[in-house]
């Protein structure tokens, strides 16, 4: 059974803040890895990917991959209120539907 | 380009009930997957429609529900009958390719009293 960990949270900072979210996985096989931001009643965005071991960048977004630990992270700088969501862990099984694999999200709050 | 729509955006309805939600994808998207969130739980896959075929219907719950997709454009997703533990969220999603990225629509509440 393949699963993606999150802290629920919340996890609260002020604004102008750097916010870590983190995510564990178990399948030591994944390749791919993506965080998803949900605005309350509204769809999941597909905000950042990642497939390498290491750092990406997209503006005030990083995403920090370590396969060996099966850890991928999501900061945010700078952190504003308008950032204020659930961030989504999700993770592809790698097999002939290519389905998302999700965790259970992480609530941000971002007090002004 | 227009995203994902789902209809309806919410349902409530009796146990025992029927309930059909539909899915218009992206156009030109062949892939469409439907994932439900139930309350305090992660979304989880239910299907996958490779154009009208299905691809993967491993994570459908039972045979109370039953999915397809007409001509490899919309898909609806019905419920009979249902059950209160079908209340939930379900989200329909889109890809062009198997491994692109999946664009979400903005679900269906469904609320089974």
């Amino acid at each position: 059974q393949k699963e993606v960990e999150q802290n629920s949270g919340p996890l609260s900072v002020p604004e102008g803040a750097i916010a870590s979210l983190n995510c564990t996985y178990s399948d030591r096989g994944s390749q791919s890895f993506f965080w998803y931001r949900q605005y309350s009643g509204k769809s999941p965005e597909l905000i950042m990917s990642i497939y390498s071991n290491g750092d990406k960048e997209d503006g005030r977004f990083t995403a920090q991959l370590n396969k060996a630990s099966q850890y991928v992270s999501l900061l945010i700088r700078d952190s504003q209120p308008s950032d204020s969501a659930t961030y989504l862990c999700a993770v592809p099984w790698m097999d002939s539907s290519y389905k998302l694999i999700f965790g259970s999200g992480t609530r941000l709050l971002v007090r002004p | 380009e227009a995203g994902v729509t789902q209809f309806p955006s919410h349902s409530v309805i009796e146990k025992g009930q029927t309930v059909t939600l539909r899915c218009d994808p992206i156009s030109g998207h062949d892939n469409l997957y439907w994932y439900r969130r139930v309350m305090g739980k992660e979304i989880k896959f239910l299907l996958h429609f490779v154009k009208e075929s299905k691809q993967d219907e491993s994570g459908m719950p039972n045979n109370r529900f039953l999915a397809e997709r007409t001509g490899g454009t919309y898909s609806t997703l019905k419920v009979q009958p249902a059950e209160l533990e079908d209340s939930g969220v379900y989200f329909c999603a889109s890809s062009r390719g198997l491994v692109e990225t999946q664009y979400f629509g903005p679900g269906t509440r469904l609320l089974v009293l």
